[in-house]
C-alpha cells in the first residue's frame, strides 16, 4: 500500500499569513493527489486535484504543487474561514490512502 | 447542484450487518464512479471502497475486504454499501462521494451517515 505522510499534524497561524502543508508519498503516484478541507461537523470539500488544479469555486489563494513524491498545499493570505483540517488523498493505486490530516488553527 | 444523501446508519452489535444507501441527484449518476469514505470519531479520513460507473469494477480497502460489498443501481441513482461481520473499529461516519473516474479525486461528498458498532 502507498503511505501518505502529511506534515505538520497541526499548525497555528495568523490571519493574513501564508502557510504550507506537505504530503509525501511512499512511492511514485504521478500527479494523482488531491487536497480536501474539512470544517468541524461538515463533510470534506475538494480544493485541489491532479496535484495543482484548482477546483471550481475554490479561492485562488489556495494552490498545489508537486515535486517527485512530495506534494504541497499552499494557502496565501489566510482568511478566518480557512481555519480547518486539511487532508491529502492519493488515488493512483488501490487502496487509495489519505494523509493523517493537518489541523490549521488561529494563532 | 450535485446532491448526495446517505442513509442507513445505525447502532449495531458486533458481528451484525448493515446496508448503507446514498441517493444521488442533479447529475448523471450512471456516468460517474463513486466511493465510500469513513471517519472514526476524532480521527482522519479513511477510503473504504469504490465502484466504476457501470458497476463492473469494485475496489476495497484491506480493512473491509471480504466483509463489505459496494454496489449501485443506476436505474435508481443509488449507491449501496453492504456491511457484514461488523467490528467496533468500523464505528465511523460514512460518506459517499462522487468521482470522475474510479482513479480520480472525490469532487462531491454527502453529509454522512453514522454507524456505531457496540454491544
Amino acid at each position: 500500500d502507498i503511505q501518505m505522510t502529511q506534515s505538520p499534524s497541526s499548525l497555528s497561524a495568523y490571519v493574513g499569513d501564508r502557510v504550507t502543508i506537505t504530503c509525501r508519498a511512499s512511492q511514485s503516484i504521478s500527479r494523482s493527489l488531491s487536497w480536501y478541507q474539512q470544517k468541524p461537523g461538515k463533510a470534506p470539500e475538494l480544493l485541489i486535484y491532479s496535484a495543482s488544479s484548482l477546483q471550481s469555486g475554490v479561492p485562488s489563494r489556495f494552490s498545489g504543487s508537486a515535486s517527485g513524491t512530495d506534494f504541497t498545499l499552499t494557502i496565501n493570505s489566510l482568511q478566518p474561514e480557512d481555519f480547518a483540517t486539511y487532508s491529502c488523498l492519493q488515488s493512483y493505486s488501490i487502496p487509495y490512502t489519505f494523509g493523517q490530516g493537518t489541523k490549521l488553527q488561529i494563532k | 447542484e450535485v446532491q448526495l444523501l446517505e442513509s442507513g446508519g445505525a447502532l449495531v452489535q458486533p458481528g451484525g450487518s448493515l446496508r448503507l444507501s446514498c441517493a444521488a441527484s442533479d447529475f448523471a449518476f450512471n456516468n460517474y464512479a463513486m466511493s465510500w469514505v469513513r471517519q472514526a470519531p476524532g480521527k482522519g479520513l479513511e477510503w473504504v471502497s469504490a465502484i466504476s460507473s457501470s458497476g463492473d469494477s469494485t475496489y476495497y480497502a484491506d480493512s473491509v475486504t471480504g466483509r463489505f460489498t459496494i454496489s449501485r443501481d443506476n436505474s435508481r441513482d443509488t449507491l449501496f454499501l453492504e456491511m457484514n461481520s461488523l467490528r467496533a473499529e468500523d464505528t465511523a461516519l460514512y460518506y459517499c462521494a462522487k468521482m470522475v473516474t474510479a482513479t480520480s479525486h472525490l469532487d462531491h461528498w454527502g453529509q454522512g451517515t453514522l454507524v456505531t458498532v457496540s454491544s
